[in-house]
């Protein structure tokens, strides 16, 4: 059973730009979470989609925004990067509410 | 508000040795669900184990275990005879059902270098 799967692995973007993460969650599964790891803040989460609507939100401002899609893949997007969102971008994907997220293994994006 | 606490940042052991890695917790709500993340360099979490509010018994898979206590709002996480192999950054994590969702709550990390 393929696991998590995150593309691209790696990004570098310029200040200003925007960017657009995929996840492709674990098959049957149906919710999608986000989570942005830092040095300095640790583990934070983004949000969750559950059967294509957003479950939960966490304090990020506006320019981050995700989506998923009928089949459960997810996209997160970020405009206007900031030097800041430079971080590893954690997708994961649990079966139903309050049972364990299974991650992949990230997209680290580089803002320069 | 949820709050996870991983007081020790980093702990250096000798392979062989037992560790114990400490987590405290702090919720509002009765019913909620609390974890343990393997980190290794790759950058991948890896599922450990859950564990609910209604159930305190201690948890044993090979060379790990846990101990939940709610009296003290601890889930802390033992490695037995630690392995070079288990060298890693490990986090707790609390996910409340009032969420109606898998909002995990993290703790800071604890890196563990286990020393052959």
């Amino acid at each position: 059973k393929a696991g998590v799967t995150q593309t691209p692995r790696y990004l570098i973007k310029t200040r200003g730009q925007q960017v657009t993460l995929s996840c492709s969650p674990i098959s049957g599964h149906r919710s999608v979470s986000w989570y942005q790891q830092t040095p300095g803040q640790g583990l934070q989460f983004l949000f969750e989609y559950f059967s294509e609507t957003q479950r939960n939100k966490g304090n990020f401002p506006g320019r981050f925004s995700g989506r998923q899609f009928s089949n459960s893949r997810s996209e997160m997007n970020v405009s206007t990067l900031e030097l800041g969102d430079s971080a590893l971008y954690l997708c994961a994907s649990s079966f139903n509410i309050n049972t364990e997220a299974f991650f992949g293994q990230g997209t680290r994006l580089t803002v320069v | 508000a949820q709050k996870v606490t991983q007081a020790q940042t980093e702990i250096s052991v000798v392979e062989k040795e037992d560790v114990t890695l400490d987590c405290v917790y702090e919720t509002r709500d009765t019913t909620y669900y609390l974890f343990w993340y393997k980190q290794p360099p790759s950058g991948e979490l890896v599922f450990l184990i859950r564990r609910n509010s209604f159930d305190e018994q201690n948890e044993i898979s090979g060379r790990y275990s846990w101990n939940f206590q709610k009296s003290t709002s601890s889930f802390n996480f033992t490695i037995t005879a630690s392995q070079v192999v288990d060298s890693a950054v490990y986090f707790c994590a609390l996910s409340e059902a009032r969420n109606a969702g898998n909002m995990l709550t993290f703790g800071g990390g604890t890196r563990l270098m286990v020393k052959p």
